[in-house]
């Protein structure tokens, strides 16, 4: 069964400080790696995405890092916020050899954020 | 544009009892995807619709769940009869395209069997 190993399970870090989530995938249909950010109550929302042409893609103050080799993609916030407190998910599309859909995701177990003032 | 919505946002019922999910996606939106969250667990896909047809239902656990979308417009998941371990938050999420498209996901439904 095809999965994505995310770590840490939790991670709490103070208040302008990086935090940095690992997600470790198989194989997959197509490069496409988006992570989640859910706070409680609400349905995960996307956080960022990042496409097969590019290692690296930054928005603000949130990194995703990809090594294609190492099947590895990393999320990092930087000057951490207490309002970025909130689960995140790592995902990777299904693979065909997994009996994937092509487009369903495969999601990491989560990461529980606590940004501490 | 409103956001994929999902229909009740809480449900409790009974071992052996019928409860039907609802979820409307974004207008437009072909795709629909249903996925689950068992506590403490990942998110785990359930089926996946293009239009009004079961492009994959891979993921369902058993013959007790049954997907419809009814006129490639909302969609309805079944559970029938329902077991403790049906237990978890139900999300719906909508995508324009299958590949490399952004999957938008509703607040979910919690499901709760006693």
């Amino acid at each position: 069964q095809q999965q994505v190993k995310q770590s840490p399970q939790s991670l709490i870090v103070q208040k302008g400080g990086i935090s940095i989530i690992n997600c470790a995938y198989e194989n997959t249909a197509f490069d496409y790696f988006p992570w989640y950010q859910q706070f409680p109550g609400k349905g995960p929302a996307l956080l960022i995405a990042i496409r097969p042409d590019v290692s690296e893609k930054k928005e603000g103050r949130f990194t995703i890092s990809f090594n294609k080799s190492a099947k590895q993609f990393s999320l990092h916030i930087m000057d951490s916020q207490p309002g970025d407190s909130a689960t995140y998910f790592c995902a990777a599309p299904a693979s065909r050899n997994y009996g994937g859909s092509q487009g369903n995701l495969i999601f990491g177990k989560g990461t529980k954020l606590s940004v501490k003032p | 544009e409103a956001g994929v919505t999902q229909f009740p946002s809480h449900s409790v019922i009974e071992k052996g009892q019928t409860v039907t999910l609802r979820c409307d996606p974004i207008s437009g939106h072909d795709n629909l995807y249903w996925y689950r969250r068992v506590m403490g667990k990942e998110i785990k896909f359930l089926l996946h619709f293009v239009k009004e047809s079961k492009q994959d239902e891979s993921g369902m656990p058993n013959n007790r769940f049954l997907a419809e979308r009814t006129g490639g417009t909302y969609s309805t998941l079944k559970v029938q009869p329902a077991e403790l371990e049906d237990s978890g938050v139900y999300f719906c999420a909508s995508s324009q395209r299958v590949y490399q498209s952004t999957q938008y996901f509703g607040p979910g439904t919690r499901l709760t069997v006693t």
